[in-house]
């Protein structure tokens, strides 16, 4: 039940084109939900957040979309770039502390030029 | 702000030996959490302290591993023997403790234990 779910494993898109990135959780205690980006030799950083009380945030070129009945929640990449080639995970933790973090297995998504 | 520091970056080391990593808070931050990243098992989180006090350790593999902060800005990962199966990227993160949480990333130590 902690576990979250992640798919596709890895992803090639167009350059211009649209990434989407599934997640799926199980625990309905979970309440918060990040996304991070992994530039290979870095470490993870904070992409976007949201929070079960809106089903779609937007910030620039990525839009996080939930869907809190099927618990699920995507994260959709407009107009990609090469930039945005990395690897990306999902996240979800327990609103008590807000800290206890699960990630998922990542998605390593590759834009072509 | 220089962000989590980590070091060393890369170890390579033999089995059965000591291996010590060690992470330095953001100023102002008051949660430490490290992680263990494999391309097997993804990113694990190992073990977290809120306010100097490990509050779930529950992800720390065997009693091999051992994670202390003898003080408010400072952590340490100790691998004691080290084992081939140990040869993963250890990060660690810190946080404001606030909800909902940001947790900043360091840029993470390459161990190899041959």
């Amino acid at each position: 039940q902690q576990q979250v779910k992640q798919s596709p494993q890895s992803l090639i898109v167009q350059k211009g084109g649209i990434s989407i990135i599934n997640c799926a959780y199980e625990n309905t205690a979970f309440d918060y939900f990040p996304w991070y980006q992994q530039f290979p030799g870095k470490g993870p950083a904070l992409l976007i957040a949201i929070r079960p009380d809106v089903s779609e945030k937007k910030e620039g070129r990525f839009t996080i979309s939930f869907n809190k009945s099927a618990k699920q929640f995507s994260l959709h990449i407009m107009d990609s770039q090469p930039g945005d080639s990395a690897t990306y995970f999902c996240a979800a933790s327990l609103d008590n502390y807000g800290q206890n973090f699960v990630f998922g297995p990542g998605t390593r998504l590759s834009v072509l030029p | 702000d220089a962000g989590v520091i980590q070091s060393p970056r890369h170890e390579v080391t033999e089995m059965g030996q000591e291996v010590t990593l060690r992470c330095k808070l953001i100023s102002g931050h008051n949660s430490l959490f490290w992680y263990r990243q494999t391309m097997m098992r993804g990113l694990e989180l190992l073990i977290y302290f809120n306010n100097n006090v490990p509050i779930d350790d529950s992800g720390m593999p065997e009693d091999r591993f051992s994670a202390k902060m003898p003080n408010a800005s400072f952590s340490t990962l100790k691998i004691q023997p080290s084992e081939p199966r140990d040869s993963a990227v250890y990060f660690c993160a810190s946080s404001t403790g606030l909800v909902p949480d940001t947790q900043y990333f360091g840029p993470g130590t390459r161990l190899t234990v041959l």
